[in-house]
């Protein structure tokens, strides 16, 4: 089956502009996720919905981040405006539910540098 | 809140080499444990995991037991190949409303011929 897909795989812009990724999860997953990996450190998990639902965003910076997943399938992840800080590989992560031990896949991330 | 130490790198090794990744966490519940993967280049990859104390979670080699006593799950290789260089990720995963990831820093391996 095909994986988690994201898009661009790179992005580079200035501060103050905005960006968008995109992700699209593995077919029938149920539970996706946005983390935030700076360079040196594991991810974070920066907003998860379940289907179209948001259930958890307690971490993601909502005056500048804002994420939408339309029809419970694919999502897109906006920075407005963007920040040096936010320079950092942006991974969008599937699965098919929620709970204990259930497994995340995770896309190839896309590399934003903010300049 | 939750967190996760593993050991830091970075870890080179001799192909055929034991090799060990020391992971300890601190969690509010009673978590689940990975380890997680990533070859250059791709996205990552659940290496193995373990859901309960004393279980031991294995693949392509590796191994890593769920020590609840001493809050560990350490990842052990008995022979590494030159493959296997990648950045390795412990996590755990503690419940509450979401069943989160909490991830470690990594540890960065290269291997060597």
């Amino acid at each position: 089956e095909a994986g988690v897909a994201q898009s661009p795989r790179y992005k580079i812009i200035e501060k103050r502009q905005s960006v968008a990724f995109w992700c699209n999860p593995i077919s029938g997953h149920a539970t996706l996720y946005w983390y935030q990996q700076i360079l040196g450190q594991g991810p974070k998990l920066l907003i998860q919905f379940q289907n179209n639902g948001v259930v958890d965003d307690s971490q993601l910076p909502k005056d500048r981040f804002s994420a939408e997943r339309l029809k419970g399938v694919d999502s897109t992840l906006k920075i407005q405006p963007a920040k040096l800080e936010d320079s950092a590989v942006y991974l969008c992560a599937s699965s098919t539910g929620q709970g204990r031990g259930y497994e995340q896949y995770f896309g190839p991330g896309t590399r934003l540098t903010v300049t | 809140g939750d967190s996760v130490t593993q050991m830091e790198g970075p870890v080179t090794l001799s192909e055929e080499a034991f090799l060990t990744i020391n992971c300890t966490y601190t969690a509010t519940g009673y978590p689940s444990l990975f380890w997680y993967v990533q070859y250059p280049g791709e996205g990552l990859q659940l290496l193995l995991k373990a859901t309960k104390a004393d279980d031991k979670g294995s693949n392509k080699g590796f191994e890593a037991t769920y020590r609840k006593e001493t809050t560990s799950f350490h990842l052990e290789k008995g022979s590494v190949q030159v493959s296997d260089s990648a950045v390795y990720f412990c996590a755990l995963s503690s419940g509450g409303s979401n069943y989160k990831l909490t991830f470690g820093k990594g540890t960065l391996l290269t291997v060597n011929p």
